[in-house]
């Protein structure tokens, strides 16, 4: 089955203790995407990747580093998390390399930094 | 720096009634609009896709139309159902890159 992955799905953590929210896709798509979503400010991007190594900022990508070694996985990492990373995230991945395609999306990680 | 919203905010309706759904974009140098739909706490779902060179995509009830010049689309439900409720959000990649999304439109459909 085409799909995107993320895990984990829920997560609770403490400030300043490192963690890495994974990506997954098994479609062979060029692009992927990180979002997340906060109630009044909808969903925002905060990296995209176009290919392998590949990777550039999206509008708040503040406080968070993303890799792209390998095509089907695209992880978010979270150095020293805050009380205001508190969000759900979502990945995205899609087939061309500069996003115009259909995007699919993962299941979403609820997160909260304590 | 591309701007989306979409009107209304939210919207509740009798199950049957056709309904609209509006998003409005500031940079029309698209590649292309989509159309999402998002249930409570999951993630999103890809209803339709309008390539820049297009005027409207449909799929079964669902039928969006897209103006360009003016900065417009709009996504028209057919016979809606209970089953339609949920969150529609519109995003307009300029140059397809950095994906930017409208605030969405909350829709219910009462039985």
């Amino acid at each position: 089955e085409a799909q995107v992955t993320q895990n984990p799905r829920y997560l609770i953590t403490v400030t300043g203790k490192k963690l890495t929210v994974t990506c997954s896709q098994n479609m062979n798509h060029e692009y992927m995407s990180w979002y997340r979503q906060d109630p009044g400010l909808g969903l925002r991007q905060i990296y995209y990747s176009m290919n392998v190594e590949v990777t550039d900022k999206g509008d708040v990508p503040e406080g968070y580093k993303v890799s792209r070694k390998e095509k089907r996985n695209f992880p978010l990492i979270l150095e020293s998390p805050s009380p205001n990373q508190t969000s759900l995230y979502f990945c995205a991945s899609s087939l061309g390399g500069r996003g115009t395609d259909t995007q699919y999306f993962g299941p979403g990680t609820r997160l909260t930094v304590l | 720096k591309q701007e989306v919203t979409q009107i209304p905010a939210a919207l509740s309706v009798p199950e049957g009634e056709n309904l609209v759904l509006n998003c409005s974009f500031t940079d029309s140098a698209i590649y292309n609009l989509q159309w999402f739909r998002q249930d409570p706490g999951k993630g999103l779902t890809s209803l339709l896709l309008i390539q820049s060179s297009q005027r409207e995509q449909t799929s079964g009830r669902l039928n969006a139309s897209l103006d360009k010049s003016s900065g417009r689309s709009t996504l028209y439900i057919a016979a809606s159902q209970p089953g339609d409720s949920a969150t529609y959000l519109c995003a307009a990649p300029p140059g397809g890159q950095n994906f930017v999304f409208g605030p969405g439109t909350r829709l219910s459909v009462l039985p």
